[in-house]
């Protein structure tokens, strides 16, 4: 089983929908949660961070974490053609350890 | 971009021959990595580095080294490279002690024949 599972898409929806990208974890030592986005020929860019369980907002983002569920999050509300993009969720177990597990991303497409 | 850039931004190369690509940060971050990018495996940890030749291995460090003789400079060598090499190369920096917080120059991507 992988670390880190995520559905890879495509996902196509029409402009103003609302968005919901997905990852399950395996290992229960993950604590800190991020979502980069991704668009094409372009390095990742952090979007959110979180590192409770719980619900963070900023804008029209939402990312969620449910550690009892090893299940994670990331809501974009009324998605614009602009956040056409692929979605990456990474994750961290706590101490000292530097290193982030990626998720294989979800290629989002939002049309006009 | 917090001030990384990448070189070259593409290469072609033939298999054998050695390569290296260099990361550069302009604002003194003490971590730096570097990651490849490759259909169906997502991103993968190369190496990482958490201060002047201090360095580390990630999960694909095989066919590669580093050097970090400054600050600024973080270089990617594939002393002979080959063709499963192929992928784009992201170099990033974090702004935290654990590494959550990366910010990613824009790539090499790097093709070996």
């Amino acid at each position: 089983q992988k670390e880190v599972e995520q559905d890879p898409g495509p996902l196509s929806v029409p402009e103003g929908a609302i968005v919901s990208l997905n990852c399950t974890y395996s290992n229960s030592a993950f604590q800190y949660f991020m979502w980069y986005r991704q668009y094409s020929r372009k390095g990742p860019e952090l979007l959110m961070y979180t590192y409770s369980s719980g619900n963070k907002e900023d804008g029209r983002f939402t990312a969620q974490v449910d550690k009892s569920s090893k299940y994670i999050s990331l809501f974009i509300r009324d998605s614009q053609p602009s956040d056409s993009a692929t979605y990456l969720c990474a994750m961290r177990s706590g101490g000292s350890n530097y290193k982030l597990t990626f998720g294989k991303g979800t290629l989002l497409t939002v049309n006009p | 971009d917090a001030g990384i850039t990448q070189s070259p931004r593409h290469k072609v190369t033939e298999t054998g021959t050695p390569v290296t690509l260099r990361c550069h940060q302009t604002e003194n971050h003490r971590y730096m990595y570097w990651y490849r990018q490759d259909p169906g495996h997502g991103l993968r940890l190369i190496h990482y580095s958490y201060g002047v030749k201090d360095t580390d291995k990630g999960e694909v460090s095989d066919g590669y080294s580093v050097s970090r003789s400054k600050t600024e400079d973080f270089l990617l060598t594939l002393e002979s490279a080959t063709s499963s090499q192929t992928s784009v190369y992201f170099c990033a920096i974090s702004l935290t002690t654990g590494g959550d917080e990366q910010f990613f120059g824009p790539g090499t991507r790097l093709t070996v024949l």
